[in-house]
């Protein structure tokens, strides 16, 4: 499978804990975004990557939040101290740089439910 | 800021039967992409077909076609011969040509096939 890998897809954890997700992007792939899904509602932005830069960060981001590509190939969001409201589908998605860059992939999800 | 809005929540359709679902957007760029994407229920968000908006001819990949009005930025996807398999959300979603970064979702359209 050569499509946009996410890990874990399910994720439960108890309010207060700490949660990290890894995406690993298609392999040519420079750009990396991730976005968050509650139910009902269309994906919605969080922040994106060129290689191991971070370009972009939404004001959904909280500084509970943290998202890292270190080498410029996967990429973690990390969240501290959970709340509740956290709870959604986070979707990693990738793309090619240059003149196909605005086509994006996306991969499984990963689905946390915070009790 | 740009928005963009699907103003159907729900559809239904006969299989082998054609439906239409609607997407208008907002935007003071005159260089942009359209894209719909699909997501079948517990599934990956899957690229449906993608539109240049400096290209004046509708884009179609097979069964699926757009309908794309720029003045009235409107853009509508087309879905012929329904198979049970179009069951799915549909999300209409739009980016920047010169500055390819987010994707802006529209709330998404859950359509129904019915046999």
């Amino acid at each position: 499978d050569t499509g946009v890998s996410q890990d874990p897809r399910h994720k439960i954890t108890k309010r207060g804990q700490n949660v990290t997700f890894r995406c690993d992007p298609i392999s040519e792939h420079n750009r990396l975004y991730w976005y968050r899904q509650t139910l009902g509602q269309g994906p919605e932005f969080l922040t994106y990557f060129q290689n191991e830069a971070q370009l972009e960060k939404s004001r959904l981001l909280s500084n509970r939040f943290s998202a890292e590509r270190p080498k410029g190939s996967f990429s973690t969001l990390e969240i501290q101290r959970t709340e509740q409201g956290d709870s959604a589908m986070y979707l990693c998605a990738s793309s090619l740089p240059g003149r196909y860059s605005e086509t994006q992939y996306f991969g499984p999800g990963t689905r946390l439910l915070v009790l | 800021a740009q928005t963009v809005t699907q103003s159907q929540p729900e559809m239904s359709v006969q299989e082998a039967e054609t439906v239409t679902l609607s997407c208008t957007y907002d935007t003071s760029e005159s260089n942009y992409y359209l894209f719909w994407y699909k997501q079948p229920p517990s599934r990956q968000m899957i690229l449906v077909i993608r539109q240049e908006a400096y290209k004046q001819q509708n884009a179609t990949e097979n069964r699926f076609s757009v309908n794309f009005q720029k003045a009235a930025k409107s853009f509508s996807l087309k879905i012929s011969d329904s198979q049970l398999g179009d069951t799915a959300m549909y999300f209409c979603a739009f980016t920047h040509a010169v500055n390819t970064d987010k994707l802006i979702f529209g709330t998404g359209t859950r359509l129904q096939v019915f046999p």
